[in-house]
């Protein structure tokens, strides 16, 4: 079955500067997603973005398909962008697989 | 918009206890999910329910029922809870099976003592 890598597994960064962050999958993809969850806090749908790239505000997300990929790129990243994001994948059929989770620490 | 709401938030069950977590959505979706989140583990599917009275067991099922009595809610019940467990139990819903946006309720914390 599917099984995802993300990475990092841990970021800290100042206010301002951009993110990265990397998810591989070991078949090809058939849908993926991004999530959001604040600590303590429930998760939240960022991306729904199988392939290509999509914005939302100052998240971008590009899944490349062929080299089974994906990152979301935060852009002049905010404290409250603190949290940790996870990807999830499935191939055709199967069940939702999520990554390990990154977890993004912004400071002043 | 549609809303998850679980219930309890907070469960502190003895070892050996059977306990239940509850979950509603009124999305009016068809499939409905249970994850356990561990912490360095990500989330990992227990159970899942295309539709009303459906069920599906997913990767971590042992230890666990469920129950989908009505389309708009689905009950988890772990049957033996073991001691010093600690966990974050999520409940999901989308439309379909794996083909469109999953949402999440804002999750249950089991701690056994």
């Amino acid at each position: 079955g599917q099984q995802v890598q993300q990475s990092p597994a841990s970021l800290v960064l100042q206010e301002g500067e951009n993110a990265e962050l990397q998810c591989n999958f070991s078949t090809s993809l058939n849908s993926m997603q991004w999530f959001y969850q604040r600590p303590g806090g429930s998760l939240v749908s960022l991306f729904y973005n199988p392939s290509g790239t999509k914005h939302s505000g100052r998240l971008t997300s590009t899944t490349v398909i062929k080299e089974r990929r994906s990152s979301l790129h935060i852009s002049s990243s905010q404290t409250t962008d603190s949290g940790t994001y996870l990807c999830a994948s499935t191939s055709s059929g199967q069940k939702l697989v999520f990554g390990q989770g990154t977890i993004l620490k912004v400071y002043l | 918009g549609g809303i998850i709401t679980q219930t309890p938030k907070f469960l502190i069950g003895q070892e050996g206890q059977k306990l239940t977590l509850k979950c509603q959505q009124n999305f009016n979706h068809d499939t409905m999910y249970w994850y356990r989140q561990d912490s360095g583990k990500g989330l990992r599917l227990i159970y899942y329910s295309i539709t009303e009275n459906d069920l599906q067991k997913g990767d971590l099922s042992e230890g666990y029922d469920a129950s989908r009595e009505k389309k708009s809610s689905f009950s988890l019940t772990v049957t033996s809870a073991q001691k010093n467990e600690m966990a974050v139990f999520l409940c999901a819903s989308s439309i379909g099976f794996n083909q469109d946006t999953q949402y999440f309720g804002p999750g249950t914390r089991l701690l056994v003592l």
